[in-house]
């Protein structure tokens, strides 16, 4: 059974960076094909797609916030680790962490989320 | 950037059958994926490349995509079936995962 669970800080303040760890089972970011991925949600809105990063540590961004984002693997402690730049109020979401593979473009299952809000 | 389309909401009496949408542009040519999201919780992926479904999704659930619309059918509605949903598609233009903005299906 595959499950994932997010951690980071409830509360950040603006222009802070936000660090949010995926600890993960029932796979390994080692076997071929597999990825996690992280997406948000912001308080009564649709999710947006973040990251993702396969197991040969190809990585990619979404194009709207490439810049301010980066994403790693530590497949020994079977953790992703989110780190998005710049905080700010726009930027107060659940955040989930999801698993996919190669030759899906879906994810499934969700962990549970963690709701980050940024403010002074 | 791809740009997906659904209406706010649908209403339908409990064991009609109600139909999300999910508009974009020639979106047949793409594979679509759908989520149900209730209060409080993840979202859970019900369709996913057009019309299958995952295991342990009831078959009252169900997917097309043709042309300009993805339709997310659900037959013989129950009220457990109250939530949000939300198309996905990947853009492969841009590399990247677009989500509609979500419907809320109200069972009335």
């Amino acid at each position: 059974q595959i499950t994932l669970k997010e951690s980071g800080p409830a509360l950040v303040k603006p222009t802070q960076t936000l660090t949010l760890t995926c600890a993960f089972s029932g796979f390994s970011l080692s076997s071929r094909g597999v990825g996690v991925a992280w997406i948000r949600q912001p308080p009564g809105k649709a999710p947006e797609w973040l990251a993702l990063i396969y197991w040969h540590d190809d990585k990619h961004y979404s194009p709207s916030l490439r810049n301010r984002l980066t994403i790693t693997k530590d497949t020994s402690k079977n953790e992703v680790v989110l780190t998005m730049t710049n905080m700010g109020p726009l930027d107060t979401a659940t955040y989930f962490c999801t698993y996919t593979l190669l030759r899906w473009n879906w994810f499934d299952p969700w962990g549970q989320g963690t709701l980050v809000t940024v403010s002074s | 950037s791809y740009v997906l389309t659904q209406p706010p909401s649908v209403s339908v009496a409990p064991g009609q059958t109600a139909r999300v949408t999910c508009g974009g542009d020639d979106i047949g040519s793409n594979t679509v994926h759908w989520y149900q999201q209730k209060p409080g919780q993840a979202p859970l992926l019900i369709v996913y490349e057009d019309s299958d479904r995952p295991s342990g999704i009831p078959e009252r659930f169900s997917g097309s995509n043709s042309g300009n619309t993805a339709t997310l059918t659900i037959r013989w509605v129950e009220a457990g079936d109250e939530a949000d949903y939300y198309c996905q598609v990947w853009d492969k233009t841009s590399d990247n995962y677009v989500f509609g903005p979500g419907t809320k299906v109200t069972v009335l």
